[in-house]
């Protein structure tokens, strides 16, 4: 069955901390997707990165970077040196290949970065 | 500009009385798909459509109704709301499917009194 686990419900950090975002998923599919997508104050959803389970390549895109472990089931976010722009609820998605028409998202991550 | 636009963004309703969230994407993408984002819960999909006349239900469909007539219009209906539809509502689209990047909506905003 699909499930995507974000344990963390709400993470504060100060300004220029590094953090990390934790996403654990379960799925019985040899390929899927996962999704990384930001939730700023405003509102809106943003997209910030997919991967397939074929790709477990790290990807950096300037101060993110991406985990992705498929011994550990994980593809955890890490943001270096913080901004207080990067405060957001921050949600990982799962889309399995033989169930091409749903996706799954976790509860979310709320970050607070302190000035 | 490539968008999916919602309207209302903002609604108080009262309970019974129907109502109907409209949602339009100019892609030309096949996949839409509607979800509600309520705390301590993240998103869940209400209802999905792979393409034109193709709807199916997601994880939470009680309550809601959904047509797809044309590519670009899948609208979410209401048919008598009740205070636990209370939620901030998204609807999103995609090329494909799910597996592609999934655009979305401003949100919708919903008070059910």
């Amino acid at each position: 069955a699909q499930k995507v686990t974000q344990a963390q419900t709400e993470i504060s950090v100060v300004e220029k901390e590094d953090v990390t975002l934790d996403c654990v998923y379960e799925t019985r599919d040899t390929t899927y997707y996962l999704f990384w997508y930001k939730q700023p104050p405003s509102g809106e959803l943003v997209f910030l990165i997919r991967r397939n389970s074929f790709d477990e390549q790290n990807e950096i895109s300037g101060r993110y970077s991406w985990n992705f472990q498929k011994s550990t089931s994980s593809f955890n976010f890490t943001i270096t040196a913080s901004q207080v722009v990067d405060s957001a609820v921050y949600f990982c998605a799962l889309s399995e290949a033989n169930r091409d028409d749903k996706i799954i998202f976790g509860k979310g991550t709320r970050l607070h970065i302190l000035p | 500009e490539a968008q999916v636009t919602q309207n209302p963004r903002y609604l108080i309703t009262v309970t019974g009385k129907k109502l109907t969230v409209t949602c339009s994407q100019n892609m030309n993408h096949e996949y839409m798909s509607w979800y509600r984002q309520d705390p301590g819960l993240g998103l869940r999909q209400i209802y999905y459509s792979m393409n034109v006349e193709v709807t199916d239900k997601g994880d939470v469909p009680e309550g809601y109704k959904v047509s797809r007539k044309e590519k670009r219009n899948f609208p979410l209906i209401l048919e008598s709301p009740s205070p636990n539809q209370t939620s901030l509502y998204f609807c999103a689209s995609s090329l494909i499917g799910p597996r592609e990047t999934q655009y979305f909506g401003p949100g919708t905003r919903l008070l059910v009194l």
